[in-house]
């Protein structure tokens, strides 16, 4: 089975500084992993993916992830955060052995502090 | 132009009533979704289609069923509604290639609250 775990619940950064927020996954097969934004009251809008190949990886608004297979992570990282970063963030991870379903993580919220 | 879009973006009713939501995608897509996202943030999914043919049937109870018209359609019907069935339901679609799921494309959500 499937599972993907984001161990913090918040993230607190202030604006400059580089942000990481974690993620770990447990799948059988071939992994492909990626994070997605949700701001309130919205749907969530995809970042990044890895499925194959380098395993950094970067995204859309300077978000990169780093695919670590040893470790079975995929960290979410940005090297300077914007006070617009503040949301909340999501890993997700499918498979071939899960039938391709996507499990999302529980879910991180990160605030950036002017 | 909106990629995923659903109708209605708002639902209040009574316990007991039936509900629909619907959702389009003008994306190509082959592939579409229905996630329950509770009070907690949790996202958990329910159902896929592909191509118009049910591959994904979590553990759902039989009140709720999707229907899929066409590939670019996906609607949920709930019959009985519960408290507990309260929550913000996300149509999703992705394009699988070579056998491998893509990202997914969110709508905006549909709240449904039942009291």
């Amino acid at each position: 089975a499937q599972s993907v775990a984001q161990p913090e619940d918040q993230v607190n950064v202030a604006e400059g500084n580089p942000l990481t927020v974690k993620c770990t996954y447990s799948v059988s097969g071939n992994p492909y992993l990626f994070w997605y934004v949700q701001y309130p009251n919205r749907g969530l809008q995809f970042l990044l993916k890895y499925i194959t190949g380098d395993n950094l990886v970067k995204g859309s608004y300077g978000f990169e992830a780093e695919f670590n297979k040893s470790q079975t992570s995929f960290h979410l990282k940005k090297p300077s955060a914007l006070v617009s970063d503040s949301a909340l963030y999501f890993c997700a991870v499918s498979a071939n052995t899960g039938g391709f379903k996507t499990i999302f993580g529980a879910g991180t919220r990160l605030f950036v502090k002017a | 132009d909106t990629a995923v879009s659903q109708t209605p973006k708002y639902l209040v009713t009574q316990m007991g009533n039936d509900k629909s939501i619907k959702c389009e995608q003008n994306l190509g897509h082959d592939t579409m979704y229905w996630y329950k996202q509770d009070s907690k943030k949790f996202l958990k999914i329910m159902f896929s289609y592909n191509n118009k043919e049910l591959i994904i049937n979590e553990t759902v109870p039989n009140r709720f069923s999707p229907k899929s018209p066409d590939k670019a359609h996906l609607n949920l019907h709930i019959n009985s509604l519960e408290l507990g069935d309260s929550a913000v339901y996300f149509c999703a679609s992705s394009q699988r290639t070579s056998g491998a799921t893509g990202e997914l494309f969110f709508g905006e959500g549909s709240r449904l609250t039942v009291l």
